[in-house]
């Protein structure tokens, strides 16, 4: 059973594009996260949604937009594809937003690698 | 913000040695730090956590040390084995708690 997926896992797109990236988790976690790892590995988080709100946008430009329909899903959609966009971007859950004053365990995805031609 | 030093970049240790990854952070209210293993082609996964009311953690041949006065925490791998061989990531919780953030990442060669 997996416990957080993400589809496609590849994505090769010309730029100005649109596309779009799922998630779901079947854990039952109430906050859902995205995080963009570039070239280098460096893993920065992008978005959280906690019960289907959005409680972090990390400065990410607005041609990303998260969605989540329900606890289980989280999708990112992003605009006008740009080069600078090539990353994998994963997909990572949570049972609760905060923990014992701090985050709570995360899990992630598979990742999706996505490249902007 | 908070800010996360990690050292090694890379490491190269013979199968069974032990290897030691570092981590630095720099707001004192973190109180939540994770490991996470990455193998090529795959997410990071959890390998071992520790919260700043514990000072070190094991599980089997992983341990973690936090120093909370000196703002460092390692990660300890004893009897180190070829499928050790991946990239570590450490993280430390902002200061408002509600997210981590990692360092850059240290890959580890384990020789057989």
């Amino acid at each position: 059973d997996t416990a957080v997926s993400q589809t496609p896992k590849y994505l090769v797109t010309q730029m100005g594009n649109d596309k779009s990236i799922k998630c779901e988790q079947n854990l039952g976690h109430d906050t859902m996260y995205w995080y963009k790892q570039d070239s280098k590995k460096f893993l920065k988080i992008m978005f959280s949604y906690n019960n289907k709100e959005l409680i972090i946008n990390e400065t990410v430009p607005n041609r990303f937009s998260p969605k989540s329909p329900d606890k289980a899903h989280l999708n990112l959609h992003i605009n006008s594809l740009e080069l600078g966009d090539s990353a994998v971007y994963f997909c990572a859950s949570s049972q609760d937003w905060l923990r014992q004053g701090g985050t709570d365990t995360q899990y992630f995805g598979p990742g999706t690698r996505l490249t902007v031609l | 913000g908070e800010n996360v030093e990690q050292h090694p970049s890379t490491l190269s240790v013979q199968e069974g040695d032990s290897a030691v990854i570092k981590c630095t952070y720099s707001d004192s209210a973190s109180n939540y730090f994770p490991w996470y293993k990455q193998e090529l082609g795959k997410g990071p996964q959890l390998i071992i956590d520790i919260r700043s009311n514990v000072g070190e953690k094991k599980d089997q041949r992983i341990a973690v040390t936090l120093n909370k006065t000196a703002k460092h925490f390692s990660l300890h791998i004893t009897e180190t084995q070829p499928e050790d061989s991946a990239v570590y990531f450490c993280a430390a919780s902002s200061e408002y708690g509600n997210k981590l953030v990692f360092g850059a990442g240290t890959i580890l060669r384990v020789k057989s």
